[in-house]
């Protein structure tokens, strides 16, 4: 079957780095997404990766590892509006999305 | 610049009622998505369209029906609506042929099945 396993909930301080990671299985790879979505709407879209290594943008940052099934999203300078969920999702062979169940990033000051 | 938009925003439904969706883009997007959200869970894809005038099965399509007439629209209806189809609904739409083709969210409707 298909999988992706991300933190059900994390906790960091303002001003500081938080990883948030993800492995998955699935059947074919074509790209790995990040979404970030706040308490009530909907998810918008993050970063995308579909070669290894690092992806920069702003503060924030994606990593891949294909042979690991392996993804991390990396936020630095982390701000009170970054509280939300972080949802990692694979383009599988069918090229249909497959979505982990998110991560509840809880910043306090 | 609308984007997607969905109705209605939230709606309280009784079983057995029909029931449908509205969804509509602007971006000129071939691709486009249903998708169900409930808590604890990733986002399930019920049914999609890669273009106007085809449509396909996702991961939980039982109890919903979609079609595809033009570019814009993608309806998604409920023929008989059970209590298990209590859920935060998106839709969600995509180019194809790009690099990234991400998929863009309209804002859900939220609907409860009594």
């Amino acid at each position: 079957g298909q999988n992706i396993d991300q933190p059900t909930e994390m906790t960091a301080t303002e001003g500081a780095i938080v990883q948030i990671n993800c492995t998955y299985q699935t059947s074919g790879f074509n790209g790995l997404f990040w979404y970030q979505q706040h308490a009530g709407e909907a998810p918008t879209f993050l970063s995308y990766n579909v070669l290894d290594g690092l992806e920069e943008k702003g503060r924030f940052s994606s990593f891949l590892s294909r042979s690991k099934g392996y993804s991390y999203l990396l936020l630095k300078e982390l701000q009170m509006k970054d509280s939300a969920s972080y949802l990692c999702a694979v383009r599988d062979s069918n090229y249909q999305l497959i979505w982990g169940a998110g991560t509840k990033l809880i910043i306090k000051p | 610049i609308a984007g997607i938009t969905q109705a209605p925003t939230s709606q309280i439904l009784a079983a057995g009622r029909r029931m449908t969706l509205r969804c509509t883009q602007d971006m000129r997007h071939n691709a486009m998505y249903w998708y169900r959200q409930d808590l604890g869970l990733g986002l399930r894809l019920i049914h999609y369209s890669n273009t106007a005038g085809t449509t396909g099965k996702g991961e939980v399509p039982d109890g919903y029906s979609v079609s595809r007439a033009n570019t814009d629209d993608f309806p998604l209806t409920l023929a008989s609506a059970v209590p298990s189809q209590t859920s935060v609904y998106f839709c969600a739409s995509s180019a194809v042929g790009g690099s990234y083709n991400e998929q863009f969210f309209g804002p859900g409707t939220r609907l409860t099945v009594l």
